[in-house]
Formats: structure tokens, C-alpha cells, sequence
């Protein structure tokens, strides 16, 4: 079965703009987590929704956003773009079980570059 | 301070060998343990989970353990091949945390013909 999509793959933004990122989870994934990937960070927690809810939230300002439809598919908005917004942004979805301990798996990420 | 910590250098082994890689942490206490392999500019691909109440869990030439006392999980990667090559980041996870994954820098891992 497919894998977590996202898209676009690459981006490219002026400063000050603002950016939509997409995500589609595994199919039956209802749990779609967002993290930014950059070389001095590493990866970080962005947030996490399940049945349209944010359920956990990272140490991130509130430019950052996102949203879960009824679909489970995702979108991430970065409002007033910095040039430490450049970034690889990568979206990851679970199947939540009562059983925690489910495996997390991660789409290819969207590079956005900010100028 | 809460801290994850990865072999900081890359590791360069010769095909064949073992590599073992080394995630340490402090001030966390995690229900789970998650390895990944990252290669450049792709996501990170699922290798391995194990929970505290495991000491051990294989996959393949895969293999991690767990010591919660030491604070440390040990990867390893059995008769290693060039394709193995990748940068490998651990993850922790907590309960009550639903799926939110700390993640340590990584390690490179360079596996010479």
C-alpha cells in the first residue's frame, strides 16, 4: 500500500510570505505528526492530530500551524516566513491501536528554502 | 537538562564487519525506543522498535538492545554492506505521549568495500 505522501517535494519562499504543506497518511492512519529537519536542530517535534484534534504540540511559535481533516490527511502553514523557516518538513502517521508502541512512519518531507 | 546523544563522529567500517552505533540519554524516561535509517534528502525509514520491559529485539542482521539502568540503547548492523551506509537516528518515545518522538543527531555510518 502506498506510503505517507506529501507534497509539494521542493518550495521555494520569500521572506515574509506564507507556506502550505500537504500530507496524506497511510491509508487506515489516523494519527499524522509534523517535524522540521534542519542540520544545526536535527529533527523536532512540530505537532500531532488525530481525528482532527491536536493532541501534543512542540516548542515551536505560533506562525506554525496545522490542521487535520475528516480524511486524516494534514496540512502544516508557516505564516511571515523567517530565513530559519528553510527546512526539510516531514509528516509522519501511525495507526493508533489500544495497544501503544504502534510503528510512526514518515513521508519524504517537503523542502522549503526561504530567501 | 533532558539530553539524547548519538555517536557524534561518523563511523567508517570495512564491509563485513559490525557496526554498532550507541544512543545515550539523560533526565528521560521512555517507554519506547525507535531506530531509523535517513538517507540524504529522504525521510527516515523504520527499522526497529523496543520497550522498556525489553532487553533485546532482532531483525535480520539487525539488532538493538535496551538497559534503562545505563540509559542506553546499543544498534547493530551483522555482516555490513556498503548499502548500508546511512545516517541511523534513534528516537524516544513516552507514554502518554502518543506519538511524539524525541530524536537524537544521528550517526553517519560509512560501510567501506
Amino acid at each position: 500500500k502506498a506510503g505517507v505522501t506529501q507534497t509539494p517535494r521542493y518550495l521555494i519562499k520569500t521572506r515574509g510570505q506564507q507556506v502550505t504543506l500537504s500530507c496524506s497518511p497511510i491509508s487506515g492512519h489516523r494519527s499524522v505528526s509534523w517535524y522540521q529537519q534542519t542540520p544545526g536542530q536535527g529533527l523536532q517535534f512540530l505537532f500531532e492530530y488525530f481525528s482532527e484534534t491536536q493532541r501534543n504540540k512542540g516548542n515551536f511559535p505560533g506562525r506554525f500551524s496545522g490542521r487535520q481533516f475528516s480524511n486524516s490527511r494534514s496540512e502544516m502553514n508557516v505564516s511571515t516566513l523567517e530565513l530559519g523557516d528553510s527546512a526539510l518538513y516531514l509528516c509522519a502517521s501511525s495507526l493508533e491501536s489500544l495497544r501503544s508502541g504502534n510503528t510512526i512512519y514518515f513521508g519524504e518531507g517537503s523542502w522549503l528554502t526561504v530567501v | 537538562s533532558q539530553k539524547i546523544e548519538q555517536n557524534s563522529e561518523a563511523l567508517n567500517i570495512q564491509e563485513g564487519k559490525t557496526a554498532t552505533l550507541t544512543c545515550n540519554y539523560t533526565n528521560y524516561s521512555p517507554a519506547y525506543l525507535q531506530w531509523y535509517r535517513q538517507d540524504p534528502g529522504r525521510g527516515p525509514v523504520f527499522l526497529l522498535l523496543i520497550r522498556e520491559n525489553e532487553k533485546e529485539k532482532r531483525k535480520e542482521r539487525l539488532k538493538v538492545t535496551f538497559d534503562t539502568t545505563l540509559k542506553q540503547s546499543l544498534f547493530h548492523i551483522t555482516a555490513s554492506q556498503p548499502a548500508d551506509s546511512a545516517t541511523y537516528l534513534c528516537a524516544l518515545r513516552f507514554s502518554g505521549g502518543y506519538n511524539k518522538l524525541i530524536f537524537g543527531a544521528g550517526t553517519r555510518l560509512a560501510v567501506h568495500p
